[in-house]
């Protein structure tokens, strides 16, 4: 089993709808939670992390963790074409703090 | 977040050759990693780089392969030895941000071996 997992998609998604990322990760001790967001040719760019249990809004963005289930999300609103870009899970285990894992990241694309 | 610079910023080698990237870092870090990056693929942790000790390997990757250097609190250096088309990625360097063990990333070096 992976230790953190994403659909590699692409997921395609008309402009101005709600964009829905997933990610599960293996570690129940995990306590640090982070999605970049990688557009082509480019280097990770961290665009919302999260610690505790619940919903985090950042502008458009909305991250979901829910740790019982070891299940992370990112919402999209109002897409943008700009958004399209692969966007990376990424997960602190409690085993090795300074670590991240990172998942095989989901290719999103927005349709005009 | 931390300015973060790499050198070169691509490169195309000839097989059995090797190739030293460097990064260097706006402020002072305790840790410094480098990743690769493999068409199409998410990022893998090749060592982490401690000043004043020695570098700490991922399964499957190994020093002579790809030595570290960590001179300094602002500078890395990752070499690439004896290289095959196989080593053809992205090489990135990345420093702990903040609170929550966030890591910020370097530009990247791309790497084609011919």
């Amino acid at each position: 089993q992976k230790e953190v997992e994403q659909n590699s998609g692409p997921l395609s998604v008309p402009e101005g709808a709600i964009a829905s990322l997933n990610c599960t990760y293996s570690d129940r001790g995990s306590q640090s939670f982070f999605w970049y967001r990688q557009y082509s040719g480019k280097s990770p760019e961290l665009i919302m992390s999260i610690y505790s249990n619940g919903d985090k809004e950042d502008g458009r963005f909305t991250a979901q963790l829910n740790k019982a289930s070891q299940y992370v999300s990112l919402l999209i609103r109002d897409s943008q074409p700009s958004d399209s870009a692969t966007y990376l899970c990424a997960v602190a285990p409690y085993s090795s703090a300074s670590k991240i894992i990172f998942g095989s990241g989901t290719r999103l694309s927005i349709r005009p | 977040s931390a300015v973060i610079s790499q050198k070169p910023s691509r490169d195309i080698c000839q097989r059995g050759t090797s190739l030293t990237i460097q990064c260097q870092v706006d402020s002072q870090v305790t840790m410094m990693f480098w990743y690769r990056q493999q068409p199409g693929q998410s990022l893998t942790l090749i060592a982490t780089a401690n000043q004043g000790s020695e570098a700490t390997y991922e399964s499957g990757f190994v020093i002579d392969k790809f030595p570290i250097s960590r001179p300094n609190l602002t500078f890395s250096t990752l070499t690439v030895s004896n290289m095959s088309p196989e080593d053809s990625s992205i090489y990135l360097c990345s420093v702990p941000g903040g609170a929550g063990e966030t890591q910020y990333f370097g530009p990247g070096t791309r790497l084609l071996v011919l």
